[in-house]
């Protein structure tokens, strides 16, 4: 089975400024993707960042990246220049490879303060 | 429509009713897919389909859930006979064919209240 930890409920940071989101997974499987999806209070989730497993380079999304580690079974989104936006909940997301399901985290709260 | 959209956007019902909600995904998406997000939590699989057929239905919770996309393209989630428990955001995610690590792109979701 997978599963997919995000250990901070909630984070804020100041406008402008930097700001990392952290997510730990467990698996079995060596090829997998990984994916970091932003919901708003809109409700709709929308696409932040992907990552293939077997990519040694690290994923980059204009003010979004993040820092794979597969060793550590970690992959975490930094945001830089935070924007007002930017306040969402923050789910990061697994799925193996040949498989067709998201497993999820539980997000991360992130108000972005004026 | 340019995105997944989903009717309807909220529904109350009572304990022991039943429910469709509905899903219109992207146009051309083969792939659909429905999640559901209890409060404070990320959102847990449920069903998948590839074009007509539920190719992996292996989270729904019981029996009383169930989904059907007749035509390959609309998609509704029926559950029968509901309970408080069933309570949360009904998300849709499409995507193009269902390849291995494709994007899923989500609706709106339905927030459903048992009563």
């Amino acid at each position: 089975a997978q599963t997919v930890t995000q250990s901070q409920p909630e984070m804020s940071v100041q406008e402008a400024e930097t700001v990392t989101l952290s997510c730990t997974y467990d698996t079995s499987e060596n090829n997998y993707y990984l994916f970091w999806y932003k919901q708003p209070p809109s409700r709709q989730m929308i696409l932040v960042i992907r990552q293939e497993a077997y990519k040694q380079q690290n994923a980059t999304e204009n003010r979004f990246s993040v820092n794979f580690q597969k060793a550590a079974k970690s992959f975490s989104l930094k945001i830089s220049d935070s924007q007002l936006g930017d306040t969402a909940m923050y789910f990061c997301a697994f799925m193996k490879r040949g498989g067709n399901q998201f497993y999820f985290g539980t997000g991360t709260s992130l108000t972005v303060i004026p | 429509g340019a995105g997944v959209s989903q009717t309807p956007s909220n529904k109350v019902t009572e304990k022991g009713k039943y429910v469709e909600l509905r899903c219109d995904p992207i146009s051309g998406h083969t792939a659909l897919y429905w999640y559901r997000q209890s409060l404070g939590q990320g959102p847990e699989f449920l069903i998948y389909f590839q074009g007509t057929g539920a190719a992996d239905d292996s989270g729904l919770p019981n029996d009383r859930f169930f989904a059907v996309r007749p035509e390959g393209s609309v998609s509704t989630l029926k559950i029968q006979r509901t309970e408080r428990g069933d309570s949360a955001v009904y998300l849709c995610a499409s995507s193009q064919t269902g390849g291995e690590g494709e994007t899923q792109y989500f609706g709106p979701g339905t927030r459903l209240l048992v009563l």
